[in-house]
């Protein structure tokens, strides 16, 4: 079945850093992905659409220029979250055609 | 918009008690519509799906019927395991949006 990866699994920076993290849909191309956010014990928040080729559309809330994302190609899209905070540590999730990756723990010290 | 619904939890149930966890949605024309499961420390994973009205997904025990008329995909397993015990996302996929309930955390009992 389709697979969707992400990189890293798990970071820990220091507060004030910028960090990366990629989304890969490995046997499949997608024009649009997905991003997510999930705070312990709570639900997926949907943050943002990521489409290829043109801006990424941020739901209602959700900082652009805090968590930028960018759709480099059919199969990757990355979101950097720039000068982390603690509160913005959290669990991200990418997904692409209805599928996930393993998401991401962020750490911020 | 659309939105899910599902019932508050967390639900504990014995070990081979019957499950049911209550899902509705609010959406304009037929979603499909999900099953994802998460366990501690975990991914999400998918645990059944229909895209149409009148459809029955099933897993690993678990069943669910997407019912237009009252527009519900409520979950349900005759007889659970301590294994089942995992939090359980009701979710409709629009144009590959997914879309999540707030989720239901589930405690089984030996």
């Amino acid at each position: 079945g389709a697979v969707v990866s992400q990189h890293p699994s798990w970071v820990i920076c220091k507060s004030g850093t910028s960090v990366k993290i990629e989304c890969r849909s490995l046997d499949f191309q997608a024009t649009t992905m997905f991003w997510y956010r999930q705070f312990p014990k709570q639900s997926l928040m949907l943050m943002a659409t990521s489409n290829e080729g043109s801006k990424a559309t941020y739901e209602q809330g959700v900082e652009k220029d805090k968590f930028l994302i960018n759709h480099a190609s059919l199969t990757l899209s990355t979101l950097t979250v720039t000068s982390a905070h603690p509160e913005d540590s959290s669990f991200y999730i990418c997904s692409a055609r209805g599928y996930f990756g393993p998401g991401t723990r962020l750490l911020v010290l | 918009g659309d939105s899910v619904t599902q019932m508050e939890g967390p639900v504990t149930l014995s070990e081979e008690a019957f499950l049911t966890i209550n899902c509705t949605y609010t959406a304009t024309g037929y979603p499909s519509l999900f099953w994802y499961v998460q366990y501690p420390g975990e991914g999400l994973q998918l645990l059944l799906k229909a895209t149409k009205a009148d459809d029955k997904g099933s897993n690993k025990g678990f069943e669910a019927t997407y019912r237009k008329e009252t527009t519900s995909f409520h979950l349900e397993k005759g007889s659970v395991q301590v294994s089942d015990s995992a939090v359980y996302f009701c979710a409709l996929n629009r144009d590959d949006k997914i879309i999540f309930g707030k989720g239901t955390r589930l405690h089984i009992l030996p």
